[in-house]
């Protein structure tokens, strides 16, 4: 039921391009993204329905491909404080919902 | 402004003491939760509150309670803490329990700590 993150960590430099992708099992009705730096609560980035369709915050944005029940998260131009893990958290049609195990981002200067 | 305030923050009991977490939020939500998060294994959930006066079993409730004490208020506790029940508890709330359009918003966290 939970949904697989892929990669588990990535490192980057500020600038560079990053793209996490969360993969599900099941049916999906929506897609939750969420950030999490190092000893603080996980906080809300995007939600994205079933439909396609693709939605922005910043320099990050993020797509969901419903027949194919993933999502993926991309983040262009990354800044230091991009640094973090990121979780998807998945709704399905069973109106169950769980995150990944989340992927640690790192930028470096 | 505050959202959803959590204590203690840290917390450290010994095998087979008992404690409550606490948990509030001032957004007018409906739906409340409490999860864990352990290292590698992202956050589980414990309990969930669909609205006032409802509670049900999240993925891992053994060990746990809880109490919907109003809209307002959704507390945790440890009966008898073991060491497995070493982690990081969050308390969470939305706007419905059918997340759809709503995020969440979390607390601040607890850390505890089972000796």
């Amino acid at each position: 039921q939970q949904p697989v993150q892929s990669p588990q960590a990535v490192i980057l430099r500020e600038g560079e391009d990053a793209v996490i992708n969360c993969s599900s099992s099941k049916a999906l009705y929506s897609v939750h993204w969420y950030r999490q730096k190092h000893g603080e609560a996980p906080v809300f980035l995007m939600i994205l329905l079933k439909g396609g369709e693709q939605k922005g915050h910043e320099k990050i944005s993020a797509s969901f491909n419903e027949k194919k029940q993933q999502s993926s998260l991309y983040l262009t131009a990354s800044q230091l404080s991009y640094s973090g893990t990121y979780f998807c958290g998945t709704e399905n049609t069973g109106n169950q919902f769980y995150f990944g195990t989340g992927t640690s981002l790192t930028v470096i200067p | 402004n505050a959202g959803v305030t959590q204590t203690p923050k840290f917390q450290v009991l010994k095998t087979g003491q008992s404690m409550t977490l606490q948990c509030a939020q001032d957004m007018n939500h409906n739906s409340m939760y409490w999860y864990r998060q352990d290292p590698g294994m992202g956050l589980r959930l414990i309990y969930y509150s669909a609205s006032e006066g409802t509670t049900d079993k999240g993925e891992v409730p053994n060990g746990y309670n809880v109490s919907r004490l109003n809209k307002r208020e959704f507390s945790l506790r440890l009966e008898s803490a073991a060491p497995s029940q070493t982690s990081v508890y969050f308390c969470a709330s939305s706007a419905r329990l059918v997340v759809g359009n709503y995020g969440y918003t979390f607390g601040s966290g607890t850390r505890l700590t089972v000796v």
